[in-house]
């Protein structure tokens, strides 16, 4: 069946990294997008950006343009997130999901069990 | 950037009751909208594509309308799973997507 398995939980400091990672299997991995969402402790959805594995193309949702970079690897079905200069109000679950075509349409339908991302000084 | 806007941000409603959230975009989206639902602690599940279509294995109590602008989620008589958070989504400039805030269902 289709997996999309997420890196652990991580502790980071205030203006440090994360990345986090999404391995795929049981789909092929480089024909549609893969987005990275994130979601705050009781807070909504938001979308960070996204990737086309196959052709390499690159959305980021402005507010986290400059901040958010998102990489994949064909060779181990994998997309990576990486957010830099962190703050406490980036301290969410970042899920990773995967478009499928559904009925005529494109859009996210498989999706990774959640990352919690804490930023605690 | 789209903008979804959803009402009302919570709602509380009895068993066998019919709600209907809505879904307002900032632009015209066609019919490129799609419904989640997520319980606690799960990822989002898609519901409804396409704005009135339902997704696969999705009971038929949920339905979706709505064209251009404005768009309603509607479950006719409500059932023990179907409490949790609702979001819209849009898809009109695939491969960047929105999100509403969510509505939360709760129990009366």
């Amino acid at each position: 069946q289709v997996q999309l398995m997420q890196s652990g939980a991580e502790v980071k400091k205030p203006g440090s990294s994360v990345k986090v990672s999404c391995q795929v299997s049981g789909i092929t991995f480089s024909n549609f997008a893969i987005s990275w969402v994130r979601q705050a402790p009781g807070q909504g959805l938001e979308w960070l950006g996204g990737i086309i594995p196959s052709f390499g193309t690159l959305n980021y949702a402005q507010k986290f343009q400059g901040r958010v970079i998102i990489t994949a690897d064909e060779s181990t079905s994998s997309a990576y997130m990486e957010l830099n200069g962190l703050r406490s109000d980036d301290t969410a679950v970042y899920y990773c999901a995967r478009d499928h075509y559904t009925g005529g349409v494109v859009l996210p339908y498989f999706w990774g069990q959640g990352t919690l991302v804490t930023v605690s000084s | 950037a789209i903008q979804l806007t959803q009402s009302p941000s919570s709602l509380s409603a009895p068993l066998g009751d019919r709600v209907t959230i809505t879904c307002r975009a900032s632009q015209d989206i066609s019919s490129n909208l799609a419904w989640y639902q997520q319980r606690p602690g799960k990822p989002p599940k898609l519901l409804i594509y396409d704005a009135s279509n339902l997704a696969s294995g999705v009971p038929s109590r949920f339905s979706g309308s709505g064209s251009g602008t404005d768009f309603t989620l509607t479950i006719s008589s409500l059932q023990p799973e179907d409490f949790a958070v609702y979001y819209c989504q849009q898809f009109n400039s695939y491969p960047v997507y929105s999100f509403g805030q969510g509505t939360r269902l709760e129990i009366k």
